[in-house]
This record gives structure tokens, C-alpha cells and sequence, in this order.
């Protein structure tokens, strides 16, 4: 059964420090998202992407922030200079909406900003 | 400000027993109704989907829809220790149907 994939499984980084956290989709689908969550709260939405392009993104979502499909597999999430309140798991998951609305969830990356 | 509503728990129920989890919405305009589960440093699993008032089944799991009270609920019958987990319940919000999450509800299922 395809499934979302993500890389790595967990980074620790120093803070100011720049991450990549990387995510393949399911290969026929076209939406893509980012959320986080925080240790003991809820599951936030990050930002949504369709058509090669930022369609909505939340308050959380600044400048530090930049999302990319750099091929037609890879869903890359760029945090320039990271805080420590950026240390969370950060989800990538994706959807082709066509006959569900289900989100498919990769295993997350556990960041964490020292 | 969309908002999901759980109430965060603990409940423990007995092996075999009905857990019964509940969620409320704020946005009127939602469509889509997902229960997930949640191992601790895991991903959301998904366990049920609802997009119509009234009940849908599979298997030990039942959602229940209100859209005018703005409730959703699961029902776990004959309640295993391997449902014990987070269960998360999201709404989908907007065009771009991004998940707004509940904080979930904690299960312990005690044998």
C-alpha cells in the first residue's frame, strides 16, 4: 500500500541553525501539507500546497518558513534559523481528494533545536 | 477562530466495555468529520471519516455526526488494551481543507 515517507526520523540542530526536513508523497496525489505538534499540544496546520504553489498557510507559517517540490517526488519544509520553540514533530501529509477527503500522514520528524 | 473541543481525559474503561469519545466544532461550514488515533511519538492514524448526520460503522468503531448541535462522537465497542491511545478528532476547514485537531482524548484500556 503507498504510504508518505519522511526524512529524517530525527534532528537535533542548534538553534540559529537552517533544517530541511524532506517528505515523498503518495505518488498520485497533488495536495500536500505540513503541520506540527508541539509536546502536549494540539496538531497545528502549517501551510497547504497545490499546483506548485503555497495555497493557504497559517500564522505560524513566517518568513523562517519556506516549503519547495523541488522534483515531482520530494516535499521539502526550510526553517532558516530555528528557535527553540520550533522543537516539535512536524507531519508532511498528502491527499488526491478525487473520491475522499482523507489526508494520508507521513511518520513524522522529531526536531529538536538545542 | 475555528476551534475543536475534546475533552483531554484520562478514561480508562475495562477490556470489553464501550469507550465513548466526544468532540465539538465551532465552523458551522464543515464538511468532513475525522477520527484519529495517536501512539505516543507516533502519527495520526486514521480511524474513521463522517460527512453526514447520523451514524457510520466499520467494524468496533462508530462516528457519530450532529451537525446541528456541532458534535461528533466515536463509540469503541468491546474496547481492547491495544486501543489504548491519543484519539484525536478533525475537522476539515476551509477551500484548502487543512485539519484544525481537537487536543485528543487520552483512552486506557485496562485488561
Amino acid at each position: 500500500e503507498p504510504e508518505v515517507t519522511q526524512t529524517p526520523s530525527h534532528q537535533v540542530t542548534q538553534m540559529g541553525q537552517e533544517v530541511i526536513l524532506r517528505c515523498v508523497p503518495i505518488s498520485n496525489h497533488l495536495y500536500f501539507y505540513w503541520y506540527r505538534q508541539i509536546l502536549g499540544q494540539k496538531v497545528e496546520f502549517l501551510v497547504s500546497f497545490y499546483n506548485n504553489e503555497i495555497s493557504e498557510k497559517s500564522e505560524i507559517f513566517d518568513d523562517q518558513f519556506s516549503v519547495e517540490r523541488p522534483d515531482g517526488s520530494n516535499f521539502t519544509l526550510k526553517i532558516r534559523s530555528t528557535k527553540l520553540e520550533d522543537s516539535a514533530m512536524y507531519f508532511c501529509a498528502s491527499a488526491d481528494f478525487s473520491s475522499t477527503d482523507t489526508q494520508y500522514f507521513g511518520p513524522g520528524t522529531r526536531l529538536t533545536v538545542l | 477562530q475555528k476551534e475543536v473541543e475534546q475533552n483531554s481525559g484520562p478514561l480508562s474503561v475495562p477490556e470489553g466495555a464501550i469507550a465513548s469519545l466526544n468532540c465539538t466544532y465551532s465552523d458551522r461550514g464543515s464538511q468532513s468529520f475525522f477520527w484519529y488515533r495517536q501512539y505516543s511519538g507516533k502519527s495520526p492514524e486514521l480511524i474513521m471519516s463522517i460527512y453526514s448526520n447520523g451514524d457510520k460503522e466499520d467494524g468496533r468503531f462508530t462516528a457519530q455526526l450532529n451537525k446541528a448541535s456541532q458534535y461528533v462522537s466515536l463509540l469503541i465497542r468491546d474496547s481492547q488494551p491495544s486501543d489504548s491511545a491519543t484519539y484525536l478528532c478533525a475537522v476539515n476547514a476551509g477551500n484548502n481543507r487543512k485539519l484544525i485537531w481537537g487536543l485528543g482524548t487520552s483512552l486506557a484500556v485496562n485488561p
